[in-house]
């Protein structure tokens, strides 16, 4: 599997922008880059996939640079509520097991009042 | 709420004893995932239903485990003769096919064993 390397965290204040950074230089053309965020004693939730075009939703936009090999989560706004552990996660959608996430360690970001 | 729920959300045991963990996905989802997290870690994949099939299983899974999940509906997470290495938060996701990239966890069991 293609992996990703992410900074074990990162700091931001509140209501300003994060860019989260994530390299991918072995990223194949079938895989997918998605993004899960993991709230303290949660379960990890979905945050947003793309393939080649940068994609916005109601939680983020992503990035991903011309050559694919790396990509950038913003969130617009940090709230207190975006300290998290944010992982970016590569899926080959035409891989025997397309269906299967590898997560790697993520970033832990702190967001400051 | 909707969402997948899991039971029990923690449980202490003590070693050498059985212990069962239930998921409930979410309604219409027919692909249901058992996942592991230890300390500090990334979720680590277990295994992978499509309705009542279990179609893979992780080489993580060893013989003390079993994950069933019959009618396709709610599934059961068994491990038997716990070990402290088993301890680790035991999630649970869902998801819909054809899959669109998006999985849905539940908040996950989290297994102390002594």
């Amino acid at each position: 599997d293609a992996k990703t390397t992410q900074p074990n965290s990162m700091e931001s204040n509140e209501e300003e922008p994060v860019h989260l950074p994530c390299n991918h230089s072995t990223i194949s053309g079938t895989d997918y880059i998605h993004w899960y965020r993991q709230l303290p004693s949660q379960g990890p939730e979905y945050v947003i996939h793309g393939l080649t075009s940068n994609v916005n939703n109601r939680m983020a936009s992503l990035a991903i640079a011309e050559d694919r090999k790396s990509s950038t989560l913003i969130l617009h706004r940090a709230t207190l509520r975006d300290a998290a552990v944010y992982y970016c996660i590569l899926r080959d959608v035409n891989g025997g097991s397309n269906y299967k996430l590898t997560f790697g360690k993520g970033t832990l970001l702190t967001v400051n009042p | 709420d909707t969402g997948v729920s899991q039971d029990p959300r923690h449980k202490i045991t003590k070693r050498g004893q059985n212990v069962t963990f239930r998921c409930d996905p979410i309604s219409e989802h027919n692909r249901l995932y058992w996942y592991r997290q230890t300390l500090g870690q990334g979720p680590e994949f277990l295994t992978y239903f499509q309705n009542e099939a279990q179609l893979e299983k992780s080489r993580l899974l060893s013989d003390r485990f079993s994950a069933e999940r019959p009618k396709g509906s709610f599934s059961t997470l068994e491990i038997q003769r716990t070990e402290q290495g088993d301890s680790a938060m035991y999630l649970c996701a869902s998801s819909l096919a054809p899959y669109t990239g998006e999985l849905f966890f539940g908040e996950g069991s989290r297994l102390t064993v002594l």
